[in-house]
């Protein structure tokens, strides 16, 4: 089975820029890595997805390395509202969706 | 598109209770997903399904039945009502393709609490 690993907490502040790292092993070879952010009593909401290499929308950039075997969320001039749980989602080989612990991100003035 | 809701918001169960919680979606998904969120934790899946009438286990199903009879409807049945299962539960929507899992939009959830 696949399994995920996040850092568990992170802090940066307003303007800086945050990278968030989530490895995991054993993921289905042709299968997205999806990145989900959750605020308290709300359901996660998608960030992004990419399959390789580097992935950029309005919001954040995702890096991807040719093993797969870890992605990195980019998240741009933070601000406070980015204050949030981030989760990556994978698939493994038998298409079993396995989400991470999360990392808890909080962003300071 | 009033995308995916759930009903109730909130419920307390006695232990030994049944319910059922409801999950509709209009967004014509494919896909549809239940789970649990227990406090501080990440998401764990508890069934899935792929289309009407399909449906599958997740990573935790004991205690759980679920039915797809419809497209737009996915309810989650708990039998026999356990502390274990005081949690938030998620239901979830996507439209999949054979290249793998797409954005799934979720519904805002159901708190449960079992005494």
């Amino acid at each position: 089975l696949a399994k995920t690993t996040q850092p568990i907490s992170m802090d940066s502040y307003e303007g800086q820029e945050v990278n968030i790292t989530c490895s995991h092993n054993n993921i289905a070879t042709n299968d997205y890595i999806t990145w989900y952010q959750q605020f308290p009593s709300q359901g996660p909401r998608f960030i992004i997805q990419g399959y390789k290499t580097k992935v950029t929308n309005e919001v954040a950039s995702l890096f991807i390395p040719a093993d797969r075997k870890s992605s990195t969320l980019s998240l741009p001039r933070v601000s406070l509202s980015d204050t949030a749980v981030y989760y990556c989602l994978v698939d493994d080989s038998n298409y079993q969706l396995i989400w991470g612990a999360g990392t808890k991100l909080i962003i300071k003035p | 598109n009033a995308g995916v809701t759930q009903t109730p918001k909130f419920r307390i169960l006695k232990i030994g209770q049944s319910m059922t919680l409801q999950c509709a979606q209009d967004m014509n998904h494919n896909y549809m997903y239940w789970y649990r969120q227990d406090p501080g934790m990440g998401l764990k899946l508890i069934y899935y399904s792929v289309g009407a009438g399909i449906t599958d286990k997740g990573e935790v199903p004991n205690g759980y039945n679920v039915s797809r009879s419809t497209t737009e409807d996915f309810p989650l049945r708990l039998e026999l009502a356990a502390p274990s299962q005081t949690s938030v539960y998620f239901c979830a929507s996507s439209y999949n393709t054979p290249q793998g899992y797409n954005e799934q939009f979720f519904g805002p959830g159901t708190r449960l609490t079992v005494l």
